[in-house]
């Protein structure tokens, strides 16, 4: 039972261009949203995260979009640079504030390739 | 550098054997999460531990036990190895919450 699924497990984009990536989740109960970055033989890095509550968050070239009527959830990179390439993994999370239940669930993850 | 810290880096050990994966969590960190990443999957949630206790359990196999010490390091305990135990496994350390979550860089698993 996959309840996190990123449906393109690659993608590929050109330098400036934008890059769209998507995560649909099945729980309407989530309540909080993260993307994280990873790139080989590291750990997952945070790089932006919205509540359910809003529908867009922007930090910089990165802007997270929430739609909750359809459980989809998409990151726009804008503009796409060399150094963004590596595998964007989209997490969620139920009741984000307690104590018990901070565990993440994420999806597969998309290996995004910015070509120069 | 995240503050979570991952030791080994690398281990390579034989099926049946048994190994301890450690993680010191960020300072003032409580919780401590584990996760596997096995080949071509995303990261499955194992177990999360917040100032000693046991909070969650993910998919955790039954061979395969974690605790939490009251300096807060955490370490994940696997016995009787299997193949398909290679994998990265990564710890991660919050306040307690989903918020301000940070991962270690990982132990890489080679079972042979």
């Amino acid at each position: 039972d996959q309840q996190v699924k990123q449906n393109s497990p690659s993608l590929s984009v050109q330098e400036g261009r934008i890059s769209i990536l998507n995560c649909d989740y099945t729980n309407s109960m989530f309540d909080y949203f993260l993307w994280y970055k990873k790139y080989p033989a590291e750990g997952p890095t945070f790089l932006i995260s919205i509540s359910s509550i809003k529908d867009k968050n922007e930090d910089g070239r990165f802007t997270v979009f929430l739609n909750k009527s359809a459980k989809h959830l998409s990151l726009h990179i804008v503009p796409s640079q060399p150094g963004d390439s590596a595998v964007y993994f989209c997490a969620v999370v139920l009741n984000a504030g307690g104590t018990s239940y901070g565990k993440l669930t994420f999806g597969q993850g998309t290996i995004l390739t910015v070509h120069p | 550098d995240s503050g979570v810290t991952q030791t080994p880096k690398h281990l390579i050990t034989a099926t049946g054997q048994r190994v301890t994966l450690r993680c010191s969590p960020r300072s003032g960190d409580l919780s401590v999460y584990w996760y596997q990443q096995s080949l071509d999957q995303g990261l499955q949630f194992l177990i999360q531990y917040y100032n000693g206790e046991e909070r969650a359990k993910g998919n955790i196999l039954e061979r395969f036990s974690a605790q939490q010490f009251p300096d807060l390091h955490s370490e994940l305990n696997l016995s009787s190895l299997e193949l398909g135990d290679s994998a990265l496994y990564f710890c991660a350390s919050s306040k307690g919450t989903a918020y301000g979550y940070t991962f270690g860089s990982g132990t890489r698993l080679t079972v042979v």
